[in-house]
Parts: C-alpha cells; structure tokens; sequence
C-alpha cells in the first residue's frame, strides 16, 4: 500500500525566510511519480512540480527547488525567499504506474505554510 | 486554455437529501477523478472516469456514484446525505488519467454543506 507522510501541519516564517516542506513515502513500487501541489485558499490544487523515481536529479525553478532521495524515500520542497503569495497549504503526491492508480494520487496530510510580512 | 469547471461552487443540504455536482474538464482531458477532502480525513480519492467508463474507484459507500457523459463532462451524485458527507469535493482532469503521463488539474471544488 502506497503512504505519504507530512510530519509538519503548520509552518510560519516572515517574508524573506526560506522553508522546507518534507515528505517521506512508502511504496512498494519500482516504478512511481512524486508531485507537489499547492491549495490556496480558493480551494483549487495548483500543479507544481513532478518527479519521477529514475530521475533523482535535484533542480531549482525559481524560487522553489526539491530534494529527492530515494534512499530515505524523502521528497523535500523547499521555497527560498518565501513571499506572502506563498502562503497556503502545500500537498506531496504519490503514484505509480499500476492500473488502480488510474486518475489516482494518494496524497498527504499537507503543510499550512504561513507568511507574515 | 480554460480550466476545469466545477458547479455549483456551494451548496447546503439537509441529511436525508441527494446532491449532483458538475465537473468540465480542460478541453481534450479525456479522465476525470473526483477526490473528497475533509480536515479529519484529508484527501480522498473517490472514482475515475474515461470514455464514459468508471475505472477506478475508492473506499466509498454506494451512496457515491458518478457518470461521464460523451464529452466528458462528468457528475457526482451522492444519496441520502450524512452530516460526515460535508466536504469540498474536488474534480481533476487529465489527458488519460495513466499515471506517469502527466499531472492532475483542479478545479476549484464544491463546497457542501450538511445540515
């Protein structure tokens, strides 16, 4: 059975402060897809970024980047500079290539992430 | 590029009642999910359909059930309404819904309310 773990519930910085968000997963898969959505408070899950468990390549988009390491089976986020735009709740994803996970993501708990000016 | 289309955005029940709830995809997504989410239990994913066919479905009593039509516009229905069935219910739409193909998109969700 696929599991995603956010420890954290709520984080709080000031504008400017950088934050990682953590997630670990379970799966018993070789093969699966890793994702970050962001929920602002108008309720819709904002695509941010995909991952795949052959590409352990970390990478910087602007002001977020991501860890992933298969070892620990952790899919970190991080956003540096954290604006107040930013603030919402940040969901980690998992999937894998099975046919019960078609249209299927099993997602986190979520981190609230406040910032304050 | 519109996105995905949820209606209506609130609504208030009474338990006892059904509801329907209205989900457009992005124009050319040919899957449609729909995920229920609670502060208590989070995400959760409640069925998929392509081309008018179910192909997956969750831990979800018979009380929930849906459709997609030919053009992929699909609708939950859920019957005989609980106070627990109070939720934002949220629609994502995807070019296949095969996993590793590409992401979910959202919509904005329906709010409902049991009282």
């Amino acid at each position: 059975a696929q599991k995603v773990t956010q420890a954290q519930t709520e984080i709080s910085v000031v504008e400017k402060e950088d934050v990682t968000l953590d997630c670990v997963y379970e799966t018993r898969d070789t093969t699966y897809y890793l994702f970050w959505y962001k929920q602002p408070p108008s309720g819709e899950l904002v695509f941010l970024i995909r991952r795949n468990s052959f590409d352990e390549q970390n990478e910087i988009s602007g002001r977020y980047s991501w860890n992933f390491q298969k070892s620990t089976s952790s899919f970190n986020f991080t956003i540096t500079a954290s604006q107040v735009v930013d603030s919402a709740v940040y969901f980690c994803a998992l999937t894998d290539l099975t046919t019960d996970s078609w249209g299927k993501f099993q997602f986190g708990a979520g981190t609230q992430v406040v910032v304050t000016p | 590029k519109a996105g995905v289309t949820q209606t209506p955005r609130y609504l208030i029940k009474t338990r006892g009642q059904q509801v329907t709830l209205s989900c457009s995809p992005i124009s050319g997504h040919r899957s449609v999910s729909w995920y229920q989410q609670t502060p208590g239990q989070g995400l959760q994913f409640l069925f998929e359909y392509f081309s008018e066919t179910q192909r997956n479905k969750g831990n979800f009593p018979g009380r929930f059930s849906g459709r997609q039509f030919s053009n992929s516009r699909s609708e939950m229905n859920v019957s005989t309404l609980e106070l627990g069935d109070s939720a934002l219910y949220l629609c994502a739409s995807s070019l296949d819904g095969v996993p590793g193909t590409g992401e979910l998109f959202f919509g904005e969700g329906s709010r409902l309310t049991v009282l």
